[in-house]
């Protein structure tokens, strides 16, 4: 099983206060995906990151690919108590399509 | 648009108990998957599809069965629920395409007692 680990487990900051996560892996993938979970819900895609040193911006929030592509951050400016949310990353592990998760990061931004 | 649907969003069952967890998509993807989550363990894959009547196992499928008569639904069973089995179970669907993008139902919480 090739593990993702995301850091940290837990985050609680203040409305305003910027961020970042982080998915770590020991072996090197073709593609990652970033996904945010609400209380109650499935998760949902917000970006797909494929090559090496890649950067994408979704408003507020900007994805970062490693130039090794074993790692990806997620950094959000000025956080809202709308962004509060289990934030996952994925990674293709095998030729039939399957996904493997991290474990997460829970964040919660307090207003 | 409905998107993957799930039913149902809560069950309790006792242990021994079989039930059935349904999930549908009217997306017309052919790859659909379930999956379930613990607490600090993200998800875990427990069985997929790649197409009508085909069925393989992921990570976790022990105690679990699948089929797939249709593109559209994919049930999981539990022929005999253990308390070790609750979870919260969600089903996925995808397009067979490069990216892999997939799109999740908002998930059964299931309590074995």
């Amino acid at each position: 099983t090739q593990l993702l680990e995301q850091s940290p487990q837990f985050l609680s900051i203040q409305e305003g206060e910027n961020l970042t996560v982080y998915c770590n892996s020991s072996s090197v993938f073709s593609s990652l995906q970033w996904y945010r979970q609400e209380p109650g819900e499935g998760p949902v895609l917000l970006v797909t990151v494929v090559t090496g040193g890649e950067v994408k911006k979704l408003k507020r929030l900007t994805f970062q690919f490693g130039d090794a592509r074993k790692d990806s951050s997620l950094h959000i400016t000025a956080a809202q108590p709308g962004d509060t949310g289990l934030y996952l990353c994925a990674r293709d592990s095998g030729s039939a399509r399957q996904l493997t998760f991290g474990s997460g990061t829970q964040l919660t931004v307090l207003p | 648009n409905a998107g993957v649907t799930q039913t149902p969003k809560f069950q309790v069952l006792k242990t021994g108990q079989s039930m059935t967890l349904q999930c549908a998509q009217d997306m017309n993807h052919e790859y659909m998957s379930w999956y379930r989550q613990d607490p600090g363990m993200g998800l875990r894959l427990i069985h997929y599809s790649v197409g009508a009547g085909i069925t393989d196992q992921g990570e976790v499928p022990n105690g679990y069965n699948v089929s797939r008569s249709t593109t559209e639904d994919f049930p999981l069973r539990l022929l005999s629920a253990a308390p070790s089995q609750t979870s919260v179970y969600f089903c996925a669907s995808s397009y067979i395409g490069a990216l892999n993008i997939q799109y999740f139902g908002a998930g059964t919480r299931l309590s074995v007692l």
